[in-house]
């Protein structure tokens, strides 16, 4: 079962443009995580939100997450062609639970 | 320096053999996963395991098998039952005491294909 479904799937900007992708899930969570996916690679952890915090900040990383929606949201500020990667949400997380991944959005910053 | 090692990296079968891929952390995490990934699309969860001599099922765990005897490393048999395996396996760990973040470190995958 998928627990966190990305939107958009597909996002293409221009260098220096912020780009804003969107999680949503079905249960309740303890944590949200944001990872990242360069082509054929493995994933690397960009942030982590507590099923307590509103938002939180991570150099030109900004997510939020809203429980009553259950949604959440990765904002990365002044794009870089180097950020072109896919962006995947996940949920669960704690020291007992088992991970699910979302189907991830594909960014691609144009320089 | 501490991470996760998969092998191999590229590996292609017949059908009809079971393979065996191969997941190594030296980061002293208790907990372990196997994903699947199919191309342009999500993670799905094979098997984990949080403690050795233990481990779960996944959402898609038909078709495969695991072992935990040691804590460093858990191996992922993808076995001939399972009908459409040509995918990129990814293995990951968590650490699972107090001070955990929760984060998952992640091996650079395995690309099986059947021929």
């Amino acid at each position: 079962s998928q627990q966190g479904e990305e939107d958009p799937q597909a996002l293409s900007i221009q260098e220096g443009e912020n780009a804003t992708m969107n999680c949503s899930y079905k249960t309740s969570i303890n944590n949200l995580q944001w990872y990242r996916q360069n082509s054929g690679r493995g994933l690397v952890h960009l942030i982590l939100i507590r099923s307590n915090e509103r938002e939180k900040h991570s150099g030109r990383l900004r997510v939020t997450l809203d429980t009553s929606k259950k949604s959440s949201s990765l904002l990365i500020t002044a794009s870089r062609a180097a950020d072109t990667a896919s962006y995947f949400c996940a949920t669960g997380g704690t020291s007992y639970d088992k991970v699910i991944f979302g189907p991830g959005t594909s960014l691609s910053v144009i320089p | 320096d501490g991470g996760i090692t998969q092998s191999p990296k590229y590996l292609f079968r017949k059908e009809g053999q079971n393979v065996t891929l191969s997941c190594e952390q030296n980061l002293n995490h208790d907990a372990m996963y196997w994903y699947r990934q199919d191309p342009g699309q999500g993670l799905r969860l094979i098997y984990y395991s949080q403690i050795v001599n233990d481990f779960q099922k996944g959402d898609i765990a038909e078709g495969y098998s695991v072992s935990r005897e040691k804590k460093e490393s858990f191996p992922l048999t993808v076995t001939s039952a399972q009908k459409n395996p040509t995918a990129f396996y990814l293995c990951a760990s968590k650490d699972r005491g107090r001070t955990s973040t929760g984060e998952l470190f992640f091996g650079e995958g395995s690309r099986l294909t059947v021929l």
